[in-house]
Protein backbone atom coordinates (compact mmCIF):
# COMPACT_ATOMS: atom_id res chain seq x y z
CA UNK A 1 0.00 0.00 0.00
CA UNK A 2 1.23 3.74 -0.81
CA UNK A 3 -0.20 5.07 2.79
CA UNK A 4 -1.69 8.17 2.73
CA UNK A 5 -1.12 10.90 0.23
CA UNK A 6 -1.27 13.95 0.18
CA UNK A 7 -0.76 16.80 -2.50
CA UNK A 8 0.70 19.26 -2.85
CA UNK A 9 4.05 19.22 -0.86
CA UNK A 10 4.63 22.38 -0.44
CA UNK A 11 1.76 25.71 -1.53
CA UNK A 12 2.69 28.64 -1.39
CA UNK A 13 0.21 31.67 -1.71
CA UNK A 14 -0.95 35.04 -1.08
CA UNK A 15 -3.23 36.36 1.48
CA UNK A 16 -6.79 36.24 0.24
CA UNK A 17 -6.40 33.34 -2.05
CA UNK A 18 -7.88 30.26 -2.24
CA UNK A 19 -6.11 27.46 -0.92
CA UNK A 20 -6.94 23.39 -1.67
CA UNK A 21 -5.24 20.86 0.47
CA UNK A 22 -5.83 17.29 -0.88
CA UNK A 23 -5.58 13.79 0.54
CA UNK A 24 -6.20 9.92 -0.21
CA UNK A 25 -6.09 7.58 2.79
CA UNK A 26 -5.15 3.96 2.93
CA UNK A 27 -7.63 1.83 1.22
CA UNK A 28 -10.02 0.20 4.14
CA UNK A 29 -9.49 2.61 6.59
CA UNK A 30 -12.36 4.29 7.87
CA UNK A 31 -11.59 6.94 9.57
CA UNK A 32 -9.79 10.17 8.13
CA UNK A 33 -8.33 12.87 10.40
CA UNK A 34 -7.11 16.72 9.12
CA UNK A 35 -4.37 18.02 11.80
CA UNK A 36 -2.55 21.14 11.34
CA UNK A 37 1.11 21.36 13.32
CA UNK A 38 2.49 24.94 14.05
CA UNK A 39 5.70 25.88 16.89
CA UNK A 40 3.59 27.55 18.95
CA UNK A 41 0.40 25.43 18.89
CA UNK A 42 1.45 21.75 18.30
CA UNK A 43 -0.76 19.43 16.71
CA UNK A 44 -3.79 20.77 16.46
CA UNK A 45 -6.81 18.51 15.08
CA UNK A 46 -9.11 20.46 12.85
CA UNK A 47 -11.71 17.80 11.32
CA UNK A 48 -12.28 14.18 11.23
CA UNK A 49 -14.76 11.68 9.49
CA UNK A 50 -15.81 8.27 9.85
CA UNK A 51 -17.33 6.62 6.92
CA UNK A 52 -16.95 9.86 4.71
CA UNK A 53 -19.69 11.85 7.07
CA UNK A 54 -17.93 14.76 9.34
CA UNK A 55 -18.17 13.56 12.79
CA UNK A 56 -16.17 16.56 14.89
CA UNK A 57 -15.46 19.92 12.98
CA UNK A 58 -14.59 21.76 16.68
CA UNK A 59 -10.94 22.10 15.65
CA UNK A 60 -11.86 23.96 12.52
CA UNK A 61 -10.60 27.65 13.57
CA UNK A 62 -13.23 29.58 11.49
CA UNK A 63 -15.62 29.73 8.62
CA UNK A 64 -12.76 30.40 6.38
CA UNK A 65 -12.26 26.42 6.38
CA UNK A 66 -14.15 23.76 5.33
CA UNK A 67 -13.40 20.37 4.98
CA UNK A 68 -15.14 17.70 2.61
CA UNK A 69 -15.23 13.78 1.89
CA UNK A 70 -16.70 12.77 -1.21
CA UNK A 71 -15.92 9.35 -1.65
CA UNK A 72 -13.73 7.05 0.74
CA UNK A 73 -10.50 7.45 -1.20
CA UNK A 74 -10.70 11.07 -1.18
CA UNK A 75 -10.85 14.55 1.12
CA UNK A 76 -9.97 18.13 0.95
CA UNK A 77 -9.32 20.44 3.63
CA UNK A 78 -10.17 24.10 1.52
CA UNK A 79 -8.83 27.50 3.25
CA UNK A 80 -10.93 30.64 1.56
CA UNK A 81 -9.83 33.26 1.96
CA UNK A 82 -6.29 32.43 3.16
CA UNK A 83 -4.13 34.91 5.91
CA UNK A 84 -0.73 34.72 7.04
CA UNK A 85 -1.56 33.10 10.08
CA UNK A 86 -2.92 29.71 8.28
CA UNK A 87 0.77 29.16 7.45
CA UNK A 88 1.38 25.68 8.97
CA UNK A 89 2.19 21.98 8.00
CA UNK A 90 -1.00 21.00 7.69
CA UNK A 91 -1.40 16.48 7.86
CA UNK A 92 -3.59 14.10 6.63
CA UNK A 93 -4.41 10.58 8.43
CA UNK A 94 -6.53 7.25 8.10
CA UNK A 95 -7.28 4.97 11.03
CA UNK A 96 -9.59 1.44 10.24
CA UNK A 97 -11.98 0.77 12.75
CA UNK A 98 -12.05 -1.09 16.20
CA UNK A 99 -10.11 -0.48 19.10
CA UNK A 100 -7.06 -1.97 18.28
CA UNK A 101 -6.66 -0.46 15.30
CA UNK A 102 -6.20 3.41 16.69
CA UNK A 103 -3.12 3.47 14.75
CA UNK A 104 -2.89 6.77 12.95
CA UNK A 105 -1.26 6.88 9.79
CA UNK A 106 0.15 9.54 8.28
CA UNK A 107 0.67 11.69 4.97
CA UNK A 108 4.03 13.26 4.27
CA UNK A 109 2.29 16.82 5.03
CA UNK A 110 1.38 19.66 3.08
CA UNK A 111 4.07 23.09 4.18
CA UNK A 112 1.69 26.14 3.22
CA UNK A 113 3.08 29.15 3.68
CA UNK A 114 0.80 32.41 3.43
CA UNK A 115 2.45 35.79 2.19
CA UNK B 1 -5.83 23.50 30.72
CA UNK B 2 -4.45 21.72 27.66
CA UNK B 3 -6.33 18.22 27.43
CA UNK B 4 -2.65 17.07 26.88
CA UNK B 5 0.45 18.51 28.33
CA UNK B 6 3.91 17.82 27.72
CA UNK B 7 6.95 19.87 28.44
CA UNK B 8 8.26 21.23 25.37
CA UNK B 9 12.42 20.89 26.43
CA UNK B 10 14.55 19.82 24.60
CA UNK B 11 15.66 17.27 27.12
CA UNK B 12 19.16 16.39 26.48
CA UNK B 13 20.50 12.97 27.55
CA UNK B 14 23.98 10.97 27.16
CA UNK B 15 23.80 8.49 24.97
CA UNK B 16 23.48 5.21 26.57
CA UNK B 17 21.48 6.52 29.55
CA UNK B 18 17.82 6.34 30.14
CA UNK B 19 15.48 8.88 28.22
CA UNK B 20 12.26 9.79 30.48
CA UNK B 21 9.56 11.61 28.76
CA UNK B 22 6.20 12.58 30.50
CA UNK B 23 2.34 13.60 29.54
CA UNK B 24 -0.32 14.48 31.89
CA UNK B 25 -4.00 14.86 30.25
CA UNK B 26 -7.16 16.36 31.51
CA UNK B 27 -10.29 13.94 30.83
CA UNK B 28 -10.34 11.33 33.17
CA UNK B 29 -12.33 9.56 31.11
CA UNK B 30 -9.77 8.49 28.55
CA UNK B 31 -9.45 5.32 27.22
CA UNK B 32 -6.18 4.79 24.84
CA UNK B 33 -2.74 6.45 25.32
CA UNK B 34 0.17 6.84 22.56
CA UNK B 35 3.70 8.39 21.85
CA UNK B 36 4.23 8.95 18.29
CA UNK B 37 7.81 10.12 17.35
CA UNK B 38 8.52 12.68 14.87
CA UNK B 39 11.63 13.15 13.45
CA UNK B 40 12.39 16.98 12.07
CA UNK B 41 10.40 17.36 8.65
CA UNK B 42 8.64 14.40 8.67
CA UNK B 43 5.82 13.25 9.94
CA UNK B 44 4.64 11.53 13.07
CA UNK B 45 4.75 7.87 13.63
CA UNK B 46 3.51 5.33 16.12
CA UNK B 47 5.99 3.85 18.61
CA UNK B 48 3.73 2.91 21.35
CA UNK B 49 0.02 2.39 22.84
CA UNK B 50 -1.33 1.63 26.43
CA UNK B 51 -4.87 0.82 27.64
CA UNK B 52 -3.97 -0.75 30.95
CA UNK B 53 -2.56 1.14 34.19
CA UNK B 54 1.16 0.10 34.53
CA UNK B 55 4.05 -1.14 32.56
CA UNK B 56 3.87 -2.42 28.68
CA UNK B 57 8.02 -2.62 26.97
CA UNK B 58 8.46 -3.06 23.65
CA UNK B 59 11.97 -3.15 23.13
CA UNK B 60 13.81 -0.37 24.71
CA UNK B 61 10.86 1.83 24.84
CA UNK B 62 8.59 1.26 28.31
CA UNK B 63 5.26 3.18 28.39
CA UNK B 64 3.66 3.90 31.59
CA UNK B 65 0.19 4.50 32.89
CA UNK B 66 -1.16 5.78 35.92
CA UNK B 67 -4.77 6.53 35.10
CA UNK B 68 -5.13 7.89 39.03
CA UNK B 69 -2.94 10.47 38.46
CA UNK B 70 -3.84 11.04 34.93
CA UNK B 71 -0.22 10.56 34.05
CA UNK B 72 1.82 9.00 30.91
CA UNK B 73 5.19 8.42 30.34
CA UNK B 74 7.50 7.05 27.89
CA UNK B 75 11.48 5.52 28.86
CA UNK B 76 13.78 5.14 26.27
CA UNK B 77 16.68 2.66 27.37
CA UNK B 78 20.14 2.71 26.06
CA UNK B 79 19.24 5.74 24.11
CA UNK B 80 20.59 6.62 20.76
CA UNK B 81 21.66 9.56 18.53
CA UNK B 82 18.52 8.16 16.13
CA UNK B 83 16.29 8.87 19.03
CA UNK B 84 16.81 12.73 18.94
CA UNK B 85 13.51 13.42 17.55
CA UNK B 86 10.26 15.23 19.21
CA UNK B 87 8.18 13.19 20.90
CA UNK B 88 4.13 13.46 20.96
CA UNK B 89 1.78 11.98 24.09
CA UNK B 90 -1.48 11.57 22.10
CA UNK B 91 -5.22 10.52 23.90
CA UNK B 92 -8.66 8.87 22.96
CA UNK B 93 -10.00 11.38 25.14
CA UNK B 94 -13.41 9.46 25.13
CA UNK B 95 -13.84 5.77 24.01
CA UNK B 96 -16.98 6.76 22.64
CA UNK B 97 -15.86 8.85 20.12
CA UNK B 98 -12.85 8.51 18.06
CA UNK B 99 -10.93 11.58 18.12
CA UNK B 100 -6.69 11.63 18.84
CA UNK B 101 -5.53 14.68 20.72
CA UNK B 102 -1.83 15.49 20.75
CA UNK B 103 0.28 17.10 22.83
CA UNK B 104 2.63 20.05 21.76
CA UNK B 105 5.57 17.50 22.23
CA UNK B 106 9.18 16.93 23.92
CA UNK B 107 12.14 17.21 21.81
CA UNK B 108 14.80 15.11 22.62
CA UNK B 109 18.56 15.13 22.31
CA UNK B 110 21.08 12.51 22.59
CA UNK B 111 24.41 13.64 22.87
CA UNK B 112 27.26 11.49 21.82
Amino acid sequence: DAGVIQSPRHEVTEMGQEVTLRCKPISGHDYLFWYRQTMMRGLELLIYFNNNVPIDDSGMPEDRFSAKMPNASFSTLKIQPSEPRDSAVYFCASRASGRLSEKLFFGSGTQLSVL
Amino acid sequence: QKEVEQNSGPLSVPEGAIASLNCTYSDRGSQSFFWYRQYSGKSPELIMFIYSNGDKEDGRFTAQLNKASQYVSLLIRDSQPSDSATYLCAVNPNSSASKIIFGSGTRLSIRP
